[in-house]
């Protein structure tokens, strides 16, 4: 099984503030790798996919990069309706995994 | 307008059996694959397994192999999750998605999510 590990577990920061998270892989999963985002009570909602392509729809400010066994999703600069847990995904094979997610909450 | 519409909320009780569904709108339903995610309390996101309509393959992550069935039925563009006896511990959001067949195999939709409560 292909663990990631997200850190921090819990990102405090303010409105306008850039936000950087990371995702680490304990194998090369070349740029297999997907970020979403959760608020509560509400399904996953999907970022990036191959690790620096936005999905439909996502605004600009939320970029993915890295390859291999290290990812960093980055919001350039947190809007209110940004809090929310984030977790990464990867499809190196038919076993997906999910990493444990970070919450950004307003500091 | 793409959609995965699951079914309601359920309690049952330990040992008891379940089938929840999750019917796709707007959109090829045997071209497309139909995945599970469990959510516990709480807790982060887990995968479950996939099925392709088309064909029904369907592939489990090991840690649900032989806890559940997922299925599929085209006529009616739905899938299924289901358990044969359910534990306290199977308490949990359930999410079906939809995941693309080829290019970047993206998962690009989710469902509305099904709440199971097994409580004795």
């Amino acid at each position: 099984e292909i663990v990631l590990t997200q850190s921090p577990a819990t990102l405090s920061l303010s409105p306008g503030e850039r936000a950087t998270l990371s995702c680490r892989a304990s194998q090369n999963i070349y740029s297999y790798l997907a970020w979403y985002q959760q608020k509560p009570g509400q399904a996953p909602r999907p970022l990036i996919y191959d690790a620096s392509n936005r999905a439909t729809g996502i605004p600009a400010r939320f970029s993915g990069s890295g390859s291999g066994t290290d990812f960093t999703l980055t919001i350039s600069s947190l809007e209110p309706e940004d809090f929310a847990v984030y977790y990464c995904q990867q499809r190196y094979n038919w076993d997906l995994t999910f990493g444990g997610g970070t919450e950004v909450e307003i500091k | 307008e793409v959609q995965l519409v699951q079914s309601g909320p359920e309690v049952k009780k330990p040992g008891e059996s379940l089938k929840i569904s999750c019917k796709g709108s707007g959109y090829s339903f045997i071209s497309y694959r139909i995945g599970w995610v469990r959510q516990m309390p709480g807790k982060g996101l887990e995968w479950m397994g996939i099925i392709y309509p088309s064909d029904s393959d369907t592939r489990y992550s090991p840690s649900f192999q032989g806890q559940i069935t997922i299925s599929a039925d085209q006529s009616i563009s739905t899938a299924y999750l289901q358990w044969s006896s359910l534990k306290v511990s199977d308490t949990a959001m359930y999410y079906c998605v939809r995941r693309q067949v080829s290019g970047n195999q993206q998962i690009d939709y989710w469902g509305q999510g099904t709440l199971v409560t097994v409580s004795s």
